[in-house]
């Protein structure tokens, strides 16, 4: 079964407010996770990454949390906008090449 | 620079036939992965590979395989077409373990 996972399918938000998406891992050996945006008909876009000896990471509008202790990671995307509605998949690395994505949650961002 | 560029961007096949898909790396990436997506699920790891050897392999039948040429551009084969091979077939091309995915190409199989 898939070692990554998201707590909530769906996320409605409105225009301006801050998201938050989690996931939830199980595999502690795990040292790389990243974060991806997937749209309608197109691939993957890389969001943000995050190594397991940081607790923290800031992007653009873009923070990623990684709690070891409970394995838990989310996504907080700040003054969300429109163009944020899309399906946020959290990636795990498991090793030094393989990927392993949770099921994804979907975010619609209302006006 | 150019992305992660794959062709074709959609192939309707029959059950049985075989299908071929490419895809080249973004310039200077030498590390090529192949994923399969469901509708409504997350990519599925289905073959890694680095320098032209293959460096993992999902948990996918012998009826899928690849190859990466020394431009470091690769090919994903699919013999013997199911049904249930119907989806999008994403490429990767990577950076250490940082992955950088193509828009993939959506496999309709009839």
């Amino acid at each position: 079964g898939e070692s990554v996972g998201l707590h909530l399918p769906t996320l409605s938000v409105q225009e301006g407010d801050n998201s938050i998406i989690n996931c939830a891992y199980s595999n502690s050996a795990s040292d790389y996770f990243i974060w991806y945006k997937q749209e309608s008909g197109k691939g993957p876009q890389f969001i943000i990454d995050i190594r397991s000896n940081m607790d923290k990471r800031q992007g653009q509008r873009v923070t990623v949390l990684l709690n070891k202790t409970v394995k838990h990671l989310s996504l907080q995307i700040a003054a969300t906008q429109p163009g944020d509605s899309a399906v946020y998949f959290c990636a795990e690395n498991t090793n030094d090449y393989k990927l392993s994505f949770g099921a994804g949650t979907t975010v619609t961002v209302r006006a | 620079d150019a992305g992660v560029t794959q062709s074709p961007t959609h192939l309707i096949k029959t059950r049985g036939q075989q299908v071929t898909l490419r895809c080249s790396p973004i310039s200077g990436h030498k590390s090529v992965s192949w994923y399969q997506q469901v509708l409504g699920q997350g990519p599925q790891f289905i073959f890694q590979y680095y320098e032209k050897e293959e460096r993992g392999r999902g948990n996918f039948p012998d009826r899928f395989s690849a190859r990466q040429f020394p431009n470091y551009s690769s090919e994903l084969n699919v013999n013997a077409l199911l049904l249930g091979d119907s989806a999008l077939y994403l490429c990767a091309s990577s950076l250490e373990q940082k992955q950088f995915f193509g828009p993939g190409t959506r496999l309709t199989v009839l």
